[in-house]
């Protein structure tokens, strides 16, 4: 069974603090990782997906890099505006064509000004 | 691009009632969309996958008489509860892939179901 595990369940920086959420995971061959904001009372907003190890992408102050069972979001001189919950999900091929994300719980981020 | 919407945003309804969400893909046409639930500090749990003109696949232990899906058309999916009860009451949250693009979904902005 496809399983995803983030940590810290929460983190606190303060603005200009750079830091790195981890996603560790399990999955019966890797169709793609993917990284997801969402704020309270809304739903995930899409940011990258990750499909082999040692790939990187990179938006704005965020940027995903992937191994072969974790991957890191590292957010680099935090603004109280990237205070948001970070998901993380996979997508196996192991799924009979499936297209089913596996989300973890989280890291909910909060950027102090 | 890639926008998908969900109506209504919030409803409360009575036990016993039924409850319709709609999920519009409203920049391209998607063959599949997904249903997911979403219980406070919890993450997202897929429901069903919802495919246009055939019946959806519901995940295990999601029941099909209860949670009624329809995809009648490449741009909208619906979600029907059905009798529903207060354990019912949870956050909608419906994707869709977008097929010019990779597996990557787009996520609509939520429904939040209270039932009273």
């Amino acid at each position: 069974e496809d399983q995803v595990t983030q940590s810290p369940e929460a983190l606190r920086l303060q603005e200009g603090e750079s830091s790195s959420l981890n996603c560790s995971y399990t999955v019966s061959g890797l169709r793609g990782l993917f990284w997801y904001r969402q704020d309270p009372g809304k739903g995930p907003e899409f940011l990258f997906t990750l499909y082999s190890a040692g790939e990187e992408k990179e938006k704005e102050r965020l940027k995903a890099t992937l191994t072969k069972k974790e991957s890191f979001l590292h957010i680099t001189a935090p603004k109280p505006e990237d205070s948001a919950t970070y998901l993380c999900a996979v997508q196996g091929w192991a799924q009979g064509g499936s297209e089913k994300l596996v989300f973890g719980k989280g890291t909910k981020l909060t950027v102090n000004p | 691009g890639a926008v998908v919407s969900q109506h209504p945003s919030w409803v409360i309804c009575k036990s016993g009632t039924s409850v319709k969400i709609e999920c519009r893909s409203l920049d391209f046409q998607a063959t599949t969309m997904f249903w997911y639930r979403q219980f406070p500090k919890q993450s997202l749990m897929l429901m069903a996958t919802s495919n246009e003109g055939s019946k959806a696949t519901y995940e295990q232990g999601v029941e099909k008489d209860k949670f009624l899906i329809n995809h009648a058309s490449l741009t909208l999916s619906t979600l029907t509860v059905t009798s529903a009860h207060p354990e019912d009451s949870s956050f909608y949250i419906c994707s869709a892939r977008d097929p010019s693009g990779a597996y990557e979904q787009y996520f609509g902005p939520g429904t939040r179901l209270t039932v009273t």
